[in-house]
């Protein structure tokens, strides 16, 4: 059985850093690519960067483009997300996501249960 | 950017009726479009892909048409477990970014 499990979301304060882990079991980790999927509250579903299995494309939602970076550890079976001079805005439920292929579409067939993070004074 | 226009907003149907939820693109998307289903407090599941595709394990009774603009996803008979919150994803311009609509609340009437 495929589980994802997040971690690290925490109450931050605006122009901080922080950084997200997802724990990967249950299939073979490095024959997928990897998404970050963010829901604010009460809200709708945002993509916010993927990586492919080999970590060698990695795309990101303008709406974070220079700030996140997406990362992974084929041998730990982990996914990484750094978030850098977050900003209210990020305030969201992050959703660490397997894609259906090694790269590729964007589809997303196993969620974690997410890590809620806060960005507030 | 693509903006995915989900509607209605909310849609009341009885258990066991048929159930159509719309989602318009504001620019061709192709076929490259997916569902997913979100029950409360619970992580999104994927329903379809390329627009008319079950994933595995997605029962029968839900079918998605459409191409382009116009997509429909039509649940055949209800069950308990279907009421919830669906969004339609389009994927067309992928890597440059997917896009979501807001999501169609599905509930009990």
């Amino acid at each position: 059985e495929v589980q994802l499990v997040e971690s690290g979301g925490m109450l931050v304060q605006p122009g901080r850093s922080l950084r997200l882990s997802c724990a990967a079991s249950g299939f073979i980790f490095d024959d997928y690519a990897m998404h970050w999927v963010r829901q604010a509250p009460g809200k709708g579903l945002e993509w916010v960067s993927s990586i492919s299995w080999n970590s060698g494309t990695m795309h990101y939602a303008d709406s974070v483009k220079g700030r996140f970076r997406i990362s992974r550890d084929n041998a730990e079976n982990s996914l990484y997300l750094e978030m850098n001079s977050v900003r209210p805005e990020d305030t969201a439920l992050y959703y660490c996501a397997k894609a259906t292929a090694a790269a590729g579409y964007p589809l997303f067939d196993s969620w974690g249960q997410g890590t809620l993070v806060t960005v507030s004074s | 950017d693509t903006v995915m226009t989900q509607s209605p907003a909310t849609l009341s149907v009885s258990p066991g009726e048929r159930a159509t939820l719309s989602c318009r693109a504001s620019q061709s998307v192709g076929s490259n479009l997916a569902w997913y289903l979100q029950n409360p407090g619970q992580a999104p599941r994927l329903l379809i892909y390329g627009a008319s595709t079950r994933a595995i394990g997605v029962p029968a009774r839900f079918s998605g048409s459409g191409s382009g603009t116009e997509f429909t996803l039509t649940i055949s008979s209800l069950q308990s477990e279907d009421f919830a919150v669906y969004y339609c994803q389009q994927y067309n311009n992928w890597p440059r970014g997917c896009t979501f609509g807001q999501g169609t609340k599905l509930e009990i009437k």
